[in-house]
């Protein structure tokens, strides 16, 4: 099965500045990652997502990169904020396959300070 | 639009009641819903898919006859814990899509479970 490694699994930086996740995936057939963000004790919320076809997209401060090759992707985050506090995290599965559900990576802390 | 509703969003109970966690998606249609437990600090795991129709598929190590799985309708799904015991304590969250196969899942606000 899939196996989605992220990394680090905290990161601090000031506000301002900018964050960048990392992670590595094993299954060669996965051609869909997502980002959730999670705040303690609720919903995970998608931020941004990409598919195999595509090898970078963004969203105003928040951009994923995928390398296909590698088999690595990665979240950046520019001009962080107080309110980008929160955990982090990369998911794989394979879209449109009948098991679809997400593997997903085991998170990154990412504080934020003021 | 996507939204899912999961009820109760949190159970305390005894050690060797069952608990049934409802998940419904309440302006779509799912035919597939996914079900996922968290631990404190942890990440997600899945613990199985369920379609609408047809038995849920479950994953490695998840005990289909503990964790019941029924998905009688487009828009309803349900998990129920039998016999829960301390260690079955966790955050349970379910997902759907909207989609035959299209990605993003939208997931629920979770159920957080305390045996005792």
């Amino acid at each position: 099965g899939e196996n989605v490694e992220q990394h680090p699994s905290t990161l601090s930086v000031q506000e301002g500045d900018s964050a960048v996740i990392k992670c590595t995936y094993s299954d060669s057939a996965s051609n869909y990652f997502p980002w959730y963000k999670q705040e303690l004790g609720k919903r995970p919320q998608l931020i941004i997502d990409i598919r195999s076809n595509v090898g970078e997209k963004k969203d105003q401060r928040i951009a994923v990169t995928l390398n296909k090759t590698a088999k690595h992707f990665s979240l950046h985050i520019t001009e962080t904020q107080p309110e980008d506090s929160a955990v982090y995290f990369c998911a794989a599965s394979i879209e449109g396959g009948g098991a679809d559900g997400l593997t997903f990576g085991k998170g990154t802390h990412l504080i934020i300070q003021p | 639009g996507a939204v899912v509703s999961q009820h109760p969003s949190w159970v305390i109970c005894k050690s060797g009641t069952s608990v049934k966690i409802e998940c419904r998606s309440l302006d779509f249609q799912a035919t597939t819903m996914f079900w996922y437990r968290q631990f404190p600090k942890q990440s997600l795991m899945l613990m199985a898919t369920s379609n609408e129709g047809s038995k849920a598929t479950y994953e490695q190590g998840v005990e289909k006859d503990k964790f019941l799985i029924n998905h009688a309708s487009l828009t309803l799904s349900t998990l129920t814990v039998t016999s829960a015991h301390p260690e079955d304590s966790s955050f349970y969250i379910c997902s759907a899509r909207d989609g035959a196969g299209i990605q993003p899942q939208h997931f629920g606000d979770g159920t957080r479970l305390s045996i005792l």
